[in-house]
């Protein structure tokens, strides 16, 4: 156990729905981030908070969107799910500078 | 921006072989680097990180990493490899700051065979 928590672990919904995918970090790490990975296109970054403020955007789309709430656990809400958002969504927390992320292990998204 | 290129997508050793996992980096300010494993149906683990102290490296299961800031290089080795060595590796960069992003390779799958 890593100490961030994802859930659910598998979601299978339909095109044009739209899912929240929630992340716990790690206790006393104040930064989290959202990873999609995908075969195509690797793991790409999507959004960092750090304490409940966006810090850093990546290929994030404007059909998702995140938060980071006051207990710092935080959601990626996808809408209008198409096809080719199947993929892995990782969430990661870290400390701060240089400590690298600890990972969570994963929402495996599947849009049929 | 910082980026990653690892070189070799899948690499196949040995039993008892050893393991070279090629990594080269682009960075405009020194960077910090990092080497992650993922096993299947997992999520990535730290295996370790380079944060301008020594510029070589040990971390888990044997593996070790050093910074070459001349040829911008940051391989991953280990002298023998072991079954259980296979898994995705990843390498990655960020700059050095607070809590900044960590920018991935695209990543090296590494089969070990008997």
């Amino acid at each position: 156990d890593s100490g961030v928590t994802q859930t659910p672990k598998h979601l299978i919904t339909a095109t044009g729905q739209r899912v929240t995918l929630r992340c716990s970090p790690r206790s006393g790490d104040l930064s989290v981030y959202w990873y999609q990975q995908s075969l195509d296109q690797g793991l790409q970054f999507l959004i960092q908070y750090y304490n409940g403020e966006e810090r850093a955007k990546g290929n994030i789309l404007e059909r998702f969107s995140a938060q980071q709430f006051p207990d710092l656990h935080s959601e990626l809400n996808l809408s209008s799910l198409e096809l080719g958002d199947s993929a892995l969504y990782f969430c990661a927390s870290s400390v701060g500078q240089g400590s690298g992320y600890t990972f969570g292990s994963g929402t495996r998204l599947t849009v049929v | 921006a910082q980026s990653v290129t690892q070189l070799g997508s899948h690499v196949s050793v040995s039993e008892g072989a050893l393991v070279l996992l090629r990594c080269n980096y682009s960075s405009s300010v020194p960077p910090y680097l990092f080497w992650y494993v993922q096993y299947p149906n997992q999520g990535l683990q730290l295996l370790l990180k380079y944060t301008s102290a020594a510029t070589l490296v040990k971390g888990i299961n044997g593996f070790e990493a050093e910074f070459k800031k001349s040829e911008t290089s940051f391989h991953l080795t280990k002298p023998s490899a072991h079954m259980s060595d296979a898994a995705e590796y990843f390498c990655a960069v960020s700059r050095t700051g607070t809590a900044s992003k960590l920018t991935f390779g695209t990543g090296t799958r590494l089969q070990v065979t008997l």
